[in-house]
């Protein structure tokens, strides 16, 4: 089974520090996401990649940034948390198309800024 | 109109009756479709993805695609207090890696 680990489950931040959440799989995905999802909002899109060192700006960029040196590992940034960046953060992989077999996600990390 | 829209819900099935979840999208190239289980405070693991019109099964579970009418239906049968969480639509278009997602329907199963 592919696995999409995110490093920590919970999370409690201080306004304006600067946050790094990681997320590792191990099955050799090309695509990786990291959304994030409040209630009543759904999932919303913050950044993708589809390859290493390869960035994409998802819905609602502002505020974090990404990195991808190797093909493994997507790490979100927070620049300077905000208390409205409290939430629930999700990092998923999956195969570029054809090879159509939809996201495995990661388990999560709820993070909350005070 | 959003690209991909569910019943928010609750929606309440007694156990052992059929549970049916629906779906409508706008982008008539959309490609690949998938259902999604989410258990509260858990993330969302896959249970059924289609491709192609018509219906699709595994075990107690049945996708149906209908692309000239642009929906996706999910139906539970034999419903269980397990299968109490909310199940979120997703939609890849033609030409675009990332999934779109519906805001989910919660559904409860009374026993």
């Amino acid at each position: 089974d592919v696995k999409v680990t995110q490093s920590s489950r919970y999370l409690v931040k201080r306004t304006g520090e600067k946050v790094f959440l990681e997320c590792v799989q191990d099955m050799d995905h090309e695509n990786m996401f990291w959304y994030r999802q409040d209630p009543g909002l759904g999932l919303r899109l913050i950044y993708f990649s589809y390859d290493v060192k390869m960035k994409e700006k998802g819905d609602i960029p502002e505020g974090y940034s990404v990195s991808r040196e190797k093909k493994e590992r997507f790490s979100l940034i927070l620049e300077s948390a905000s208390t409205n960046q409290t939430s629930m953060y999700l990092c998923a992989s999956k195969y570029p198309s054809p090879r159509d077999y939809g996201y495995t996600f990661g388990s999560g990390t709820r993070l909350t800024v005070v | 109109q959003k690209e991909v829209e569910q019943n928010s819900g609750p929606l309440s099935v007694p156990e052992g009756a059929i549970a049916s979840l629906n779906c409508t999208y706008s982008d008539r190239g959309s490609q690949s479709f998938f259902w999604y289980r989410q258990y509260s405070g858990k993330s969302p693991e896959l249970i059924m993805s289609i491709y192609s019109n018509g219906d699709k099964e595994d075990g107690r579970f049945t996708a149906q695609l209908n692309k000239a009418s642009q929906y996706v239906s999910l139906l539970i049968r034999d419903s269980q207090p397990s299968d109490s969480a909310t199940y979120l639509c997703a939609v890849r278009n033609f030409g675009n890696e990332k999934l779109t997602f519906g805001t989910g329907t919660r559904l409860t199963i009374i026993p």
